[in-house]
């Protein structure tokens, strides 16, 4: 079984400053990890996974996640968040090989941006 | 870019009441899940729907819960008699693929309160 931990629950910051929103996991099996993002009334879109190959994940809007294996963590990082980055941000986890539906979500973390 | 659609988009319903959460998955996805999230606290899953039958199911997915697809675009989840703690942001939500590393896509959700 799979586990995740967002230690943060809300993380405040100033417009252009640079943010890091910590996962950390746990799993007895290799794991696929994504980040998912809820911006205000919408639903949870994919923002970025890791299956395979670099560890240094991209999206196209300027995040990244690395995934550390030896630190079973995979934070998320932007270097200068906009006030449209402002969302709810979870963490995710699944087992190599267990069905999609088995995805283990974090509690989220609700980035909110000041101008 | 094709989405999951949902309604209705917030239902309040008296304790004891059948709800039905209605979505459309994108068109060419072949498996469909329901998630719920209340507040507060982690987006759980219920239960998963793969040619026409419930393919993984939560111990949350009890006997007042049932999924239907009951004309080729439709996903439903019915609460045939309503509880409380059935109070909660639904999440339709489906995939090409079954394994874990296939992206699930959601809907916006449907915030349901029972009263």
């Amino acid at each position: 079984a799979q586990s995740v931990t967002q230690l943060d629950s809300q993380v405040p910051v100033f417009e252009e400053a640079p943010v890091e929103l910590r996962c950390n996991y746990s799993s007895s099996v290799s794991v696929y990890l994504f980040w998912y993002v809820q911006y205000p009334n919408q639903g949870l879109q994919l923002l970025l996974k890791y299956l395979s190959g670099s560890t240094l994940v991209k999206s196209i809007n300027g995040f990244e996640a690395e995934f550390n294996k030896s630190q079973t963590s995979f934070h998320l990082r932007k270097p200068s968040v906009h006030i449209s980055d402002t969302a709810e941000y979870f963490c995710a986890v699944s087992g190599l090989y267990s069905s999609a539906s088995k995805i283990i979500f974090g509690s989220g973390t609700r980035l909110s941006i000041r101008p | 870019e094709p989405e999951v659609t949902q309604t209705p988009s917030h239902q309040v319903t008296q304790m004891g009441q059948e709800v039905i959460l209605r979505c459309v998955p994108i068109s060419n996805h072949l498996y469909f899940y329901w998630y719920r999230q209340i507040l507060g606290q982690k987006v759980e899953f219920l239960v998963s729907f793969y040619n026409n039958e419930i393919s993984e199911k939560s111990e949350i997915f009890d006997d007042q819960f049932s999924v239907e697809r009951p004309d080729g675009s439709n996903f439903t989840l019915k609460i045939r008699s309503t509880k409380l703690e059935d109070s909660a942001m639904y999440f339709c939500a489906s995939s090409e693929g079954g394994g874990s590393g296939n992206t699930i896509y959601f809907g916006e959700g449907s915030w349901l309160t029972v009263v």
